[in-house]
């Protein structure tokens, strides 16, 4: 079955970089169709979408965030990569790495966010 | 501030109807699929539907989604206890690389 667990420091200082990683299991990044997302949740906010990278090593960011942020992918470790630079206090969130498994139907492409991680919480505070 | 837009909250009895609505515009709803999770209190998001009106498997019929133009729906018929939860709109934009969730909408079974 697919599992998916993101890990990573739970507290981060202001400026510092954060580095999360997804590992995962029940599917191979290295399948055609397969992908993996992060999406983060402020304490009692909406989700917000993060990022994504594709199995041929496309990747894809969020417009207000795509400066800061970098993801990769080992696909021999079975597991993605995220990083966010500079951090602050109000990137205080819950992060989940997701799984897509995208599809064509007809012209239109299916990418919904199949399986997800339980989230972990990463707090910025100095 | 999301790019999809929902209801802060909608609320009915047990066994009632309720609908959430989630509206975009022709950069995103209008050109894409449009996705509805939900998430219960203290958990990780779940797919509820998918391609606007799919159910994954273990999703039970009482779930249904639809789309029109630039906005979705989300029904839930014969409400239950369990069903109060954050509800989420997304999609992606009409270039299918940036992800757009709306506000979320919270479900409250009276």
């Amino acid at each position: 079955q697919v599992t998916l667990r993101e890990s990573g420091p739970a507290l981060v200082k202001p400026t510092q970089t954060l580095t999360l990683t997804c590992t995962f299991s029940g599917f191979s990044l290295s399948s055609s169709g397969m992908c993996v997302t992060w999406i983060r949740q402020p304490p009692g906010k909406a989700l917000e979408w993060l990022a994504r990278i594709d199995w041929d090593d496309d990747k894809y960011y969020s417009t207000s965030l795509k400066t800061r942020l970098t993801i990769s992918k080992d696909t021999s470790k079975n597991q993605v990569v995220l990083t966010m630079t500079n951090m602050d206090p109000v990137d205080t969130a819950t992060y989940y790495c997701a799984r897509i498994r995208r599809t064509v139907d007809g012209s239109q492409l299916s990418l919904p966010f199949d399986f997800w991680g339980q989230g972990t919480l990463v707090t910025v505070s100095s | 501030q999301s790019v999809l837009t929902q209801p802060p909250s909608v609320s009915a009895a047990p066994g009632q109807k309720v609908t959430i609505s989630c509206s975009g515009s022709s950069s995103n709803i209008g050109n894409s699929y449009v996705y509805w999770y939900q998430q219960l209190p203290g958990t990780a998001p779940k797919l509820l539907i998918y391609d606007n009106n799919k159910r994954p498997s273990g999703i039970p019929d009482r779930f249904s989604g639809s789309k029109s133009g630039t906005s979705a729906t989300l029904a839930i018929t014969g409400l239950q206890t369990g069903d109060e939860a954050d509800y989420y709109c997304a999609t992606w934009d009409s270039s299918l690389s940036v992800g757009e969730f709306g506000g979320g909408t919270k479900l409250t079974v009276l």
